[in-house]
């Protein structure tokens, strides 16, 4: 069936980086904009940006431009979201999620979710 | 761009309706056809319910449905279920935006 599996809970200190991947099965990993979004404990959803699996082009939120690197390797359908200088603030479940529409249609609606890695940043 | 404006709290009974409304501008809500909502059971991961303002993906009940009406997009739930309590977000410019979630309660 179609899926994101997401790597395991992170813990890291202040200023370090922290990557986290998401493999996708069951459907064309090319084919489908991965988004990347994060949940504060308690809070509500921010979104972090896309990557365009096919071309490895991104879009990524201006809150984290300059701190977020996604990456993807198609060989083996796997997006990665790569975070550094963490603060505390940075303490989060994130999660990837897939676009519902193809590529060419452009980005809009998530579809199938991972079931979150979470990130807890403590000295 | 700020986040979109939701209720942080709704309810009703079973059986009942409810609406939950997310507010935007021209920029976003109102300037484009592609608001979705998302539900999110406690410590699980969000799912989708609505894309483009009204429309269902596979699976998900007709209770739920969508619309839009200048820069404010409402959900509404009808038929309430207690599987319904859950959060609720609006997201709109191809997720780029999110509201601030909305508890419903079924009484």
């Amino acid at each position: 069936q179609v899926q994101l599996v997401q790597s395991g809970a992170e813990v890291k200190k202040p200023g370090a980086s922290v990557k986290v991947s998401c493999k996708a099965s069951g459907y064309t990993f090319t084919g489908y904009y991965v988004h990347w979004v994060r949940q504060a404990p308690g809070q509500g959803l921010e979104c972090m940006g896309w990557i365009n699996p096919n071309s490895g082009g991104t879009n990524y939120a201006q809150k984290f431009q300059g701190r977020v690197t996604m990456t993807r390797d198609t060989s083996i359908s796997t997006a990665y979201m790569e975070l550094s200088r963490l603060r505390s603030d940075d303490t989060a479940m994130y999660y990837c999620a897939r676009d519902w529409r193809r590529i060419a249609a452009g980005p809009d609606a998530f579809d199938i979710w991972g079931q979150g890695t979470m990130v807890t940043v403590s000295s | 761009q700020s986040a979109l404006t939701q209720p942080p709290s709704a309810s009703g009974s079973p059986g009942q309706s409810v609406t939950i409304s997310c507010t935007g501008t021209s920029s976003d809500v109102g300037g484009y056809n592609y608001v979705s909502w998302y539900q999110q059971h406690p410590g699980k991961a969000p799912k989708l319910m609505i894309y483009e303002v009204s429309k269902r993906p596979s699976g998900v009940p007709d209770r739920f449905s969508g619309s839009k009406s200048g820069n404010t997009a409402s959900l509404t739930v009808s038929g309430l279920q207690a599987e319904d309590e859950a959060d609720y977000y609006c997201s709109s410019y191809a997720g780029s935006l999110f509201g601030g979630g909305t508890k419903l309660t079924v009484l």
